[in-house]
Parts: C-alpha cells; structure tokens; sequence
C-alpha cells in the first residue's frame, strides 16, 4: 500500500540556517505529493503541493521538487525563521488517478523549532 | 463559519464508556475526513465521505468505530467501549472535493483530544 516516510524530529535550527526535512514515499501509481504545516495550537494547513514528476511546489520560502526518480519530495528553505518553528507533514494522494480513493497518506510529522 | 470547528476540544472518559465527536465542516465542502493522531504516529485515515457517495471505512480500526454525516454537513464520530489504545487526537478535515489534482486542499480542524483511563 502507499506510505510516506520522512525525517523523524524534533529538528532544531538556529534563526537563518538552511533548512531540509526528507520525504521519500511508495505508492501504486502516480500521486500528488504535499506538505501540510501545523503551526503552535492550530489545524494542519496545506504548505506545497507538486501533482507530477519534476513539478516544484513554492509557498512563503519553502519549496518541494517531485522527484520520481528518487521518489522523494523533500521540503527545503534556505533561511529559516522563527515562526517557521512547527510540525511539518508529507502527504500523498491517488486521487484521481484510477489507483485509490481520495484520501491523503501521511507521514508521521517533523517538529521544527527555530531558535532566535 | 470560517474553518472546521470540532467539539469538544479534550474529552476524559473511562475505559468501555462510548463517546462521540463532532465535526462542523466548512459550509460548502462536499468532503470530509476522519483521521487519527497518536503520540508519536503520523496521521492515520480513518474514513471518508464524499457528496451523497457511500462513505470510504476503509481505515476504521475496529467495529467499535463508526461515523455518520448528516445532510452532507455535520459529523459524527462514535466510538464505542473505548480502549486505552483509543487515546490519540481525532482530527476533522473538509474540502470542496477531492485532494488530488482538483486543487481543493484539506481545511483541518483543531481535534478532539481524547483521553481514556
């Protein structure tokens, strides 16, 4: 079945750093893949999203390249800040593509903490 | 209202007790989700409806686990004689369709936390 595995946390950076959070996944067919953030005592929010291969998905500084070959969506920013400290999901989805249903397969989360 | 609201926030109960969750999605989303947080796992899909469609129950864990959506809008999340190992975050999510390539994002709620001794 498809599965998400990523970069297990807590991840601690100083203010400015370069920030990468691995995501490789396993999936039937061809699927989006995303990045949902969840910010201190608030819902999972959609980050980024890439629906096919060598697609990059952009939003506030981060950014995410699907990459079938390697079957990877790794999240990267290149300077990060203090409110950027939160957890971070990758997801994938079929929908739509014949293979599954329209549900999205997390990974287990990456807490970030930025420090001043 | 502006995003999915859940209720309760926390909810204590004994073990073996039912309790049931509720879910308000956004006004307008035909889709919905349930899915499951544990210390220290991912998200966990537990089921999902679409429109008028027959719900997906694919990741209920057991059949103490049931959910229901009334006229397309509000959720229901029952779990019944709860177990310890029912202790996690329910967590509630809508959007306008699908997730794939229909560009219709997850609104997520804040979650039930739900604690059984």
């Amino acid at each position: 079945g498809d599965s998400v595995t990523q970069m297990e946390g807590p991840v601690t950076l100083s203010e400015e750093a370069f920030l990468t959070i691995n995501c490789t996944y396993t999936a039937t067919g061809y699927p989006s893949l995303f990045w949902y953030v969840q910010y201190p005592g608030e819902g999972l929010q959609l980050l980024l999203k890439a629906t096919k291969a060598d697609d990059k998905g952009s939003n506030k500084g981060f950014e995410a390249t699907y990459r079938k070959e390697t079957t990877s969506f790794h999240l990267e920013k290149g300077s990060v800040q203090v409110s950027d400290s939160a957890v971070y999901f990758c997801a994938l989805s079929e929908a739509g593509r014949g293979f599954g249903n329209e549900k999205l397969t997390f990974g287990t989360g990456t807490r970030l903490t930025i420090i001043p | 209202g502006a995003g999915v609201s859940q209720s309760p926030s926390n909810k204590v109960t004994e073990k073996g007790k039912d309790v049931e969750l509720r879910c308000d999605p956004i006004s307008g989303h035909t889709a919905l989700y349930w899915y499951r947080q544990s210390l220290g796992q991912g998200l966990e899909f537990l089921i999902y409806f679409q429109g008028n469609s027959a719900p997906d129950k694919s990741g209920l864990p057991s059949d103490r686990f049931s959910a229901e959506r009334t006229g397309g809008s509000v959720s229901t999340l029952t779990i019944q004689r709860t177990q310890q190992e029912d202790s996690a975050v329910y967590l509630c999510a809508s959007s306008l369709e699908g997730t794939g390539v229909l560009n219709s994002p997850l609104h997520f709620g804040n979650g039930t936390r739900l604690t059984v001794t």
